[in-house]
């Protein structure tokens, strides 16, 4: 199987930061990568899929990119409904359809 | 509008068989591309693909639950269930089911674009 490793596992920014967020696989993915965001006591939710295509209604501050085995999640000019939890996806070698271990931004 | 939603027992004792029921709405199990998955997340834990249920019936499951798991679906009614044997402590979390559109091997490229809002499953004697 292939894995997916995060990191940092947790980030603090203040609203109005620019952070990044990476996803590293074990095995060349490509460009199957999604991400989610995840906020406490809901459901994730879908942000990025295939590496950069912005899914419908999401803000385009939410910027992702990568290729091959190292992916970034950037996010320009944090709000403060951003702060929530990361999930990375790896879509390539499905199934099984492997996740990250999930990286927090903290206020 | 597409939706989802768990069911199931939100208590089970160990060595017992879990139960958990998606139903939903605003989509068809009968459309090609179209799948039903089950994630789970454990409290504090990663995200964890268990299974998935494609439009043609075929299915898929996690290699490390395999021999556990068990996912069918009711078309007509529009439900996907999924069974997990010898419940342990350790399955204790909230279940997820989600939507996918894609065909093998790419059933996630366009992502998990629709979740339930998820059931928590304590294993507990």
């Amino acid at each position: 199987d292939i894995q997916m490793t995060q990191s940092p596992s947790s980030l603090s920014a203040s609203v109005g930061d620019r952070v990044t967020f990476t996803c590293r696989s074990s095995d060349n993915i490509r460009r199957y990568l999604n991400w989610y965001q995840q906020k406490p006591g809901q459901a994730p939710k879908l942000l990025i899929y295939d590496t950069s295509n912005l899914q419908s209604g999401v803000p385009s501050r939410f910027i992702g990119n990568g290729s091959g085995t190292d992916f970034t999640l950037t996010i320009t000019s944090l709000q403060p409904e951003d702060f929530a939890t990361y999930h990375c996806q790896q879509t390539f070698s499905t199934p099984p359809s492997n996740f990250g271990q999930g990286a927090r931004l903290e206020i | 509008q597409v939706t989802l939603r768990e069911s199931g027992p939100a208590l089970v004792k160990p060595t017992q068989t879990l139960t958990l029921t998606c139903t939903f709405s605003g989509f068809s199990l009968r459309s090609s591309g179209t799948c039903v998955n089950w994630i789970r997340q454990a409290p504090g834990k990663a995200l964890e693909w268990l299974a998935l249920i494609d439009w043609d019936d075929d299915k898929y499951y996690t290699p490390s639950l395999k021999t556990r798991l068990a996912i069918s679906k009711d078309t007509s009614n529009n439900q996907v269930v999924l069974t997990m044997t010898n419940m342990d402590p350790v399955d204790t979390g909230t279940y997820f089911c989600a939507r996918s559109k894609g065909w093998y091997p790419y059933y996630h490229e366009f992502g998990l674009d629709v979740w339930g809002q998820g059931t928590t499953v304590t294993v507990s004697s």
